[in-house]
Order: C-alpha cells, then sequence, then structure tokens
C-alpha cells in the first residue's frame, strides 16, 4: 500500500518567493498533520486537519503560512512570502481519526526546503 | 523551558549493547507517550506506544513511562547496526496534538 506522499522532495527557492508543498494522505485516513523539523526546535506540529477541517493551527508561525485540506486525498502549506528562516524540512501525516484506541500517526518522507 | 526533554546524543554503542534512551517532561496531563524511530533522510515511523503508565515490550525494545517523575524510557536489548537512527520521544493529552522531543541520534557499532 501507499504511504503518504509529498511532493516536492526538495525545493531550493528565493527569498520572497511563494512556496507550495503538496501531501496526499494514506487513503481512508480521516486526519491530517503538518510538521516541521529543524535541528534548532526539532519536530513541530504546525497544524491538523480532520475530516478536511482544520481544528488546530497554533502551531503556524506566521500569517506567511497557509494550509488548506479542499479534500480528503491532497492537502497543501502554502509559505508567501518565504523567508530564509523557513529552511527546514516539512513533513505531512495521516491517521484515523483516534476513538477509544490510539491511531498512529504516518509520516511521509518530507520535503527538504531551502530559501536562499 | 521545553515540554518535552530529550538529549541529542550523539549515543555511539557496540553491536550487542544495551540502549537506554529518556525523555522528561513538565506537563502532567501527558497521557499518550511515544517512540518514533527516524533513518536518515526520512519520516519518522512509530516504534512504541504506551497510555498512561506502565512498561510495554515488543521484541526487543520495552517501553516504560513513570509519571510520578514524568520521565519515559525506551531499552533496545541486543542492539544491530540496523537500530542506528535518531529516536524521538513524543507525547500528547488528547492522542492527536503530538509534542517531541529533540531526538537521540544513536549508532550501533559492528
Amino acid at each position: 500500500d501507499a504511504g503518504v506522499i509529498q511532493s516536492p522532495r526538495h525545493e531550493v527557492t528565493e527569498m520572497g518567493q511563494e512556496v507550495t508543498l503538496r501531501c496526499k494522505p494514506i487513503s481512508g485516513h480521516n486526519s491530517l498533520f503538518w510538521y516541521r523539523q529543524t535541528m534548532m526546535r526539532g519536530l513541530e506540529l504546525l497544524i491538523y486537519f480532520n475530516n478536511n477541517v482544520p481544528i488546530d493551527d497554533s502551531g503556524m508561525p506566521e500569517d506567511r503560512f497557509s494550509a488548506k485540506m479542499p479534500n480528503a486525498s491532497f492537502s497543501t502549506l502554502k509559505i508567501q512570502p518565504s523567508e530564509p528562516r523557513d529552511s527546514a524540512v516539512y513533513f505531512c501525516a495521516s491517521s484515523l481519526i483516534p476513538g477509544d484506541s490510539n491511531q498512529p500517526q504516518h509520516f511521509g518522507d518530507g520535503t527538504r526546503l531551502s530559501i536562499l | 523551558q521545553k515540554e518535552v526533554e530529550q538529549d541529542p546524543g550523539p549515543l555511539s554503542v557496540p553491536e550487542g549493547a544495551i540502549v537506554s534512551l529518556n525523555c522528561t517532561y513538565s506537563n502532567s496531563a501527558f497521557q499518550y507517550f511515544m517512540w518514533y524511530r527516524q533513518y536518515s533522510r526520512k519520516g519518522p515511523e512509530l516504534l512504541m506506544y504506551t497510555y498512561s503508565s506502565g512498561n510495554k515490550e515488543d521484541g526487543r525494545f520495552t517501553a516504560q513511562v513513570d509519571k510520578s517523575s514524568k520521565y519515559i524510557s525506551l531499552f533496545i536489548r541486543d542492539s544491530q547496526p540496523s537500530d542506528s537512527a535518531t529516536y524521538l520521544c513524543a507525547m500528547s493529552w488528547g492522542a492527536q496534538k503530538l509534542v517531541f522531543g529533540q531526538g537521540t541520534r544513536l549508532t550501533i557499532n559492528p
């Protein structure tokens, strides 16, 4: 079975440009998470969706960041305008919504973003 | 102070050794405790999950949670070179919003 698919795997762009990261969750999963990983701050949750609805975006660093989930099989994370300090690895993860038991989050292999 | 503290290492041990990885936390509301393994240039993968206090064993891996001390551990027995990776602890109060430790980079030397 296909796991979480992220694109692009690598992105290098200049400061001020718009960046769009894409994610396809595992089929049937109804929760989707966006994380950012840096050496300094580790892995941080940015935003998550349940049934395509944003539930908690308190981790989104600034208004320059926005995320959408137009349908159950696709999500985007957009940075506009981008800044060098946004350079990081961005991960998308998906899971089933937990009920009586925990549901593990399955991660994609990330997008390595460099802003020059 | 961070909510979750984890020694980033690096930690280097010989093959076959017992490895102990630890995290401390400050938020007493955490109920779900996890360990993730992350290979280089890959996403984290769930290794162990524990709800509330206690121990859990899965093959060579044992996870322990001590809520009274706000301390969790992961033990790896008979360590193998394939165990070389970064290990991240994670915890949450509501099962969805995970807070991760910094990760410990582990190398098992043949």
